[in-house]
């Protein structure tokens, strides 16, 4: 079975500064990855997904993540957040091709002026 | 061109009480999807349905729960005899085996239930 852990439940950061959201998944089997965002009182978004080829992916927004098999991490970073970003970021898992989505428990970015 | 609409948005029922939730997907899409967002289990996958095939129910909680794909379109996600611990956003998802996007499920704004 696949799980996924985001370490941090909530992260503060200041307006220009760079964010990382960290996510580490477990799974006995080969999967594609995603980060979602959740706006206040809005539906999932995908920012980005990983499934198969450079391990650099650059999603939307301006944010990329890398793909790290040996540490089994799929990480999101961003170098200049703005007061926009403050969302609820979801990283998620998915066995094969259109399967369900397994997500991690969520962390909200709160970007402060 | 509609993304994923559900219906209602929001939901309040008394405990007990059956409730029907509706999704209707993005238009060609094959493959839907059922999760639940709540404060104490976060983001849970429900049900899934492809094409034809059976569905997989394996995330469904409980047998007062079950839901139903017409046409190949649509879906209802019903509970019944509802309890509190059923409150949550009930978040419909949809995506297509075409090459350009597979993988990417479109989510709708999903239906907030509350049971009192």
């Amino acid at each position: 079975a696949q799980s996924v852990t985001q370490l941090d439940s909530q992260v503060p950061v200041f307006e220009e500064a760079p964010v990382e959201l960290r996510c580490n998944y477990s799974s006995s089997v080969s999967v594609y990855l995603f980060w979602y965002v959740q706006y206040p009182n809005q539906g999932l978004q995908l920012l980005l997904k990983y499934l198969s080829g450079s391990t650099l992916v650059k999603g939307i927004n301006g944010f990329e993540a890398e793909f790290n098999k040996s540490q089994t991490s799929f990480h999101l970073r961003k170098p200049s957040v703005h007061i926009s970003d403050t969302a609820e970021y979801f990283c998620a898992v998915s066995k094969y091709n259109t399967d369900k989505l397994i997500f991690g428990t969520g962390t909200r970015l709160q970007v402060f002026p | 061109g509609a993304g994923v609409s559900q219906s209602p948005s929001n939901k309040v029922t008394e405990k007990g009480k059956d409730v029907e939730l509706r999704c209707d997907p993005i238009s060609g899409h094959t493959a839907l999807y059922w999760y639940r967002q709540s404060l104490g289990q976060g983001l849970e996958f429900l049900i899934y349905f492809q094409g034809n095939s059976a569905p997989d129910k394996s995330g469904l909680p409980s047998d007062r729960f079950s839901a139903e794909r017409t046409g190949g379109s649509v879906s209802t996600l019903t509970i019944q005899r509802t309890q509190q611990e059923d409150s949550a956003v009930y978040l419909c998802a949809s995506s297509s085996s075409g090459a350009i996007s597979k993988n990417i499920q479109y989510f709708g704004a999903g239906t907030r239930l509350s049971v009192l």
